[in-house]
């Protein structure tokens, strides 16, 4: 299993633009990288996934450099919503669950 | 759609007692799974199946049982509930391939 090592925490102010990098040195070339939302009392909700190079959708950016042992999800312009906890998943979902772990994620705080 | 719906939302048990938590998705989802979530944890997989009928064990699967006799629903029982099961238990769907998956509310349970 592709293990991966995020930040504990991170601050951020309104408007301010957010990166989190996380570390997966053994990711496989099956892999792919997804990263999801969390808010208190909620369940995780899917924000990205990508497998190398850059994603973007509506929401936030993902950024993987070509040797894929890290990446890098880039929320622009964050808000006080954006207060949540990001994790990051590594693992070939079409071959099943047992590859996808998540971590204790980043609790990001966004402040005023 | 109502995406994934989970009963209760809350539950205080004693030591001992059995009990049900329900989970059921109007996606038409192939692959269901359960995680529990330890206050400043991440969520580890417990069960999960891939099609009704199948299923297997996560990371963590000793003390629940699981079964997927529809598609519509995942139910995830424990027969003896200890101290130890105290968590906030998610349960997730999703489709084919490597789409995202869709987490419902969440159950709070408490062992006494």
């Amino acid at each position: 299993l592709a293990k991966t090592t995020q930040p504990i925490s991170m601050d951020s102010y309104e408007g301010q633009e957010v990166n989190i990098t996380c570390s997966h040195n053994n990711i496989a070339t099956n892999d792919y990288i997804t990263w999801y939302q969390q808010f208190p009392s909620q369940g995780p909700r899917f924000i990205i996934q990508g497998y190398k190079t850059k994603v973007t959708n509506e929401v936030a950016s993902l950024f993987i450099p070509a040797d894929r042992k890290s990446s890098t999800l880039s929320l622009p312009r964050v808000s006080l919503s954006d207060t949540a906890v990001y994790y990051c998943l590594v693992g070939d979902t079409d071959s099943g669950y047992s590859t996808l772990t998540f971590g204790k994620g980043t609790m990001l705080l966004v402040s005023p | 759609n109502a995406g994934v719906t989970q009963t209760p939302k809350f539950q205080v048990l004693k030591t001992g007692q059995s009990m049900t938590l329900q989970c059921a998705q109007d996606m038409n989802h192939e692959y269901m799974s359960w995680y529990r979530q330890d206050p400043g944890m991440g969520l580890r997989l417990i069960h999960y199946s891939v099609g009704a009928g199948i299923t297997d064990q996560g990371e963590v699967p000793n003390g629940y049982n699981v079964s997927r006799s529809t598609t519509e629903d995942f139910p995830l029982r424990l027969l003896s509930a200890a101290p130890s099961q105290t968590s906030v238990y998610f349960c997730a769907s999703r489709g084919q391939g490597r789409d995202e998956q869709f987490f419902g509310p969440g159950t709070r349970l408490t062992v006494l």
